[in-house]
């Protein structure tokens, strides 16, 4: 079964950091890109990063440049994001995603809280 | 970060058929493929349609979705009660080298 699950998502006060893993089953990982997106409660999705299949293209939306850093492990199926000097504003449901250009395969989420 | 342009809510009463519109630039849906999503409130998304108007394996040939110019559509028709969720397009955008998601959908059915 394709599978995607993340994991390390909690509470922590604001400037702290968190690593989030994604971890991969079912399908080939070294061939595809991957994606993180958040949800903070009541509102949409918003994209957060990308990496291509071998990390030689990484982005990142803009208010988390600087902070949050997108990586992979292709010999562990794994996705991760550091997630440093947290605020508020980044609490949300973080959700891993397959493929910039597919999109078919998404995680549960893993809910991060950003607060004193 | 801008985003693409959805309305808040759309409606329709079962067996209708309802669009919902997804409005960009040149930069993001004008030369870029979109996405669509179905979205059950605290569940994780599911992709409707990729590359602008295909449909993954399971999803019903009720939803289609469309591109013109700088705007993209999706369809549902035959509407029925479980389609009450919420729809969101998405799109990359080439001045921003970053996804764009629009703001949401809330589908209503009557």
């Amino acid at each position: 079964e394709v599978q995607l699950v993340e994991s390390g998502g909690g509470l922590v006060k604001p400037g702290g950091s968190l690593r989030l893993s994604c971890a991969a089953s079912g399908f080939t990982f070294s061939s595809h890109s991957m994606n993180w997106v958040r949800q903070a409660p009541g509102k949409g999705l918003e994209w957060v990063s990308s990496i291509s299949s071998i990390s030689n293209h990484i982005y990142y939306e803009d208010s988390v440049k600087g902070r949050f850093t997108i990586s992979r492990d292709n010999a562990k199926n794994s996705l991760y994001l550091q997630m440093n000097s947290l605020r508020a504003e980044d609490t949300a449901v973080y959700y891993c995603a397959r493929d910039l250009n597919l999109w078919d395969v998404w995680g549960q989420g893993t809910t991060v809280t950003v607060s004193s | 970060q801008s985003v693409l342009t959805q309305p808040p809510s759309a409606s329709g009463t079962p067996g209708q058929r309802v669009t919902i519109s997804c409005s960009g630039s040149s930069s993001n849906i004008g030369s870029n493929y979109v996405y669509w999503f179905q979205q059950l409130p605290g569940t994780a998304p599911k992709l409707l349609i990729y590359r602008n108007n295909q449909r993954p394996s399971g999803v019903p040939d009720r939803f289609s979705g469309s591109k013109s110019g700088t705007s993209a559509s999706l369809a549902i028709s035959g509407l029925r009660s479980e389609d009450e969720l919420d729809y969101y397009c998405a799109a990359w955008d080439d001045s921003l080298s970053g996804v764009l998601f629009g703001g949401g959908t809330k589908l209503t059915v009557l």
